[in-house]
């Protein structure tokens, strides 16, 4: 069974680090895409960027560009979002997704919630 | 960027009714077209693809169609659990925009 399972809720203040995570399971981690995706709160879903496992070739939306860094590590069959300075704006519900042409498998989300 | 524009943004129906969401491409994506479902507080679920297949599990009363640009999501007879908001997304080139969302209350 294909899951992907992401890291818990986080609270940071303003300024703040953040690395959250998405674990692949029941399929070849390495053979297909892992796409990041931002829900902001009662807003629609937009499209942040997608990371290819077996090389690390990365493609951004370029609203996200510099914004964001998108990283996998294999070994950990593990996808990766994070921030260098968080800001209140960046508060919102991340999904990470297989893949395939289309989405077709989706983590449950990790809330992150940027207050001071 | 290729745009995706969603119509409606919303619509109320009732059981039994069909009903039929809208997603219009800025420029031609040959039917890279997917449709997906959020529930209240749920992730996003895949129901189709190539703006006419049906995802796993999907039931048929889901269908898609595709008319140039333009791509439709036809529900056929409502049922309460179709309550949920939906989307539709290009995946052509990168970026692979959403459509803004259409909620659909029951």
């Amino acid at each position: 069974e294909v899951q992907l399972v992401q890291s818990g809720a986080e609270v940071k203040k303003p300024g703040e680090s953040l690395k959250i995570s998405c674990k692949g399971s029941g399929y070849s981690f390495t053979n297909y895409w892992i796409g990041w995706v931002r829900q902001m709160p009662g807003k629609g879903l937009e499209w942040m960027g997608i990371i290819y496992p077996a090389d690390s070739d990365t493609k951004y939306s370029p609203s996200f560009q510099g914004q964001v860094t998108i990283s996998a590590d294999k070994s950990l069959d593990t996808a990766y979002l994070q921030w260098s300075g968080l800001k209140a704006s960046d508060t919102a519900m991340y999904y990470c997704a297989r893949r395939d042409g289309q989405f077709d498998y989706w983590g449950q989300g990790t809330l992150v919630t940027v207050s001071s | 960027d290729i745009q995706m524009t969603q119509s409606p943004s919303s619509l109320s129906a009732s059981v039994g009714d069909r009903v039929t969401i809208t997603c219009r491409a800025s420029q031609d994506i040959s039917n890279s077209l997917a449709w997906y479902q959020q529930a209240p507080g749920r992730a996003p679920k895949l129901l189709l693809y190539g703006a006419s297949r049906l995802g796993s599990g999907v039931p048929s009363r889901f269908s898609g169609s595709a008319s140039g640009t333009d791509y439709t999501l036809t529900i056929s007879s409502l049922q309460p659990e179709d309550s949920a908001t939906y989307y539709c997304q290009h995946y052509y080139s990168t970026p692979h925009t959403f459509g803004q969302g259409t909620k659909l209350e029951i």
